[in-house]
């Protein structure tokens, strides 16, 4: 049981826009920023989006963040084959005083 | 640019000791330039932070896993490692280890190892 919640699956088709949900409570989102983290299949995470909504060099504008309250979003835009891999949200928790993760979202590019 | 790889044993006995080593490379380990961390995915599920080391030596663990975890650092050779005690099957995971950076831990892990498979039997 994850401390932050993501839907388990999503999908689009090439070109449409998705976007992903993570939510959480005061302690964690509500309190800290969120980072967001794209796992291609057979290979480590990679950090997407930090602070909500910043790119770290080399990530496309596709993707983007946001917050609001306890919850965030990440969306992609344009979709494309390669975006087909699991999304992970993260924030650090004031509580659990530890990063806490969302279970993870399986994207499919039908 | 920094690169992270891990290395260790790929299975451990029940009750022992689970020791893997991540070695940097790229840089310096004690330039203070990032959180050096460990964190696990069980397979097929999500992923579970394990704790981090600063380069001042200063660590913090998960709190669920306190009482078991040791992480350290070894600046003659550019390593730092993760000791967790008395493994069950429960620990059975893909450990990878990463890096924050010294002067934000809250942006978050941008460096990681490629990760190893510890199998937890007997």
């Amino acid at each position: 049981q994850s401390v932050l919640t993501q839907p388990p699956s999503a999908s689009g088709t090439p070109g449409q826009r998705v976007t992903i949900s993570c939510s959480g409570s005061s302690s964690n989102i509500g309190s800290n920023t969120v980072n967001w983290y794209q796992q291609l299949p057979g290979t480590a995470p990679k950090l997407l989006i930090y602070r909500n909504n910043q790119r770290p060099s080399g990530v496309p504008d596709r993707f983007s963040g946001s917050k609001s309250g306890t919850s965030a979003s990440l969306a992609i835009s344009g979709l494309q084959s390669e975006d087909e891999a699991d999304y992970y949200c993260a924030a650090w928790d004031d509580s659990l005083v530890a990063w806490v993760f969302g279970g993870g979202t399986k994207l499919t590019v039908l | 640019q920094v690169q992270l790889q891990e290395s260790g044993p790929g299975l451990v006995k029940p009750s022992q000791t689970l020791s893997l080593t991540c070695t940097v490379s790229g840089g310096s380990i004690s330039s203070g330039g990032y959180y050096w961390s460990w964190i696990r995915q069980h397979p097929g599920k999500g992923l579970e932070w394990i704790g981090y080391i600063y380069y001042s030596g200063s660590t913090y663990y998960n709190p669920s896993l306190k009482s078991r975890v040791t992480i350290s650092v070894d600046t003659s050779k550019n390593q730092f490692s993760l000791k967790l005690s008395s493994v069950t099957a429960a620990d059975t995971a893909v450990y990878y280890c990463a890096g924050a950076p010294g002067y934000d831990i809250l942006t978050g892990y941008y460096i990681w190892g490629q990760g190893t498979l510890v199998t937890v039997s007997s």
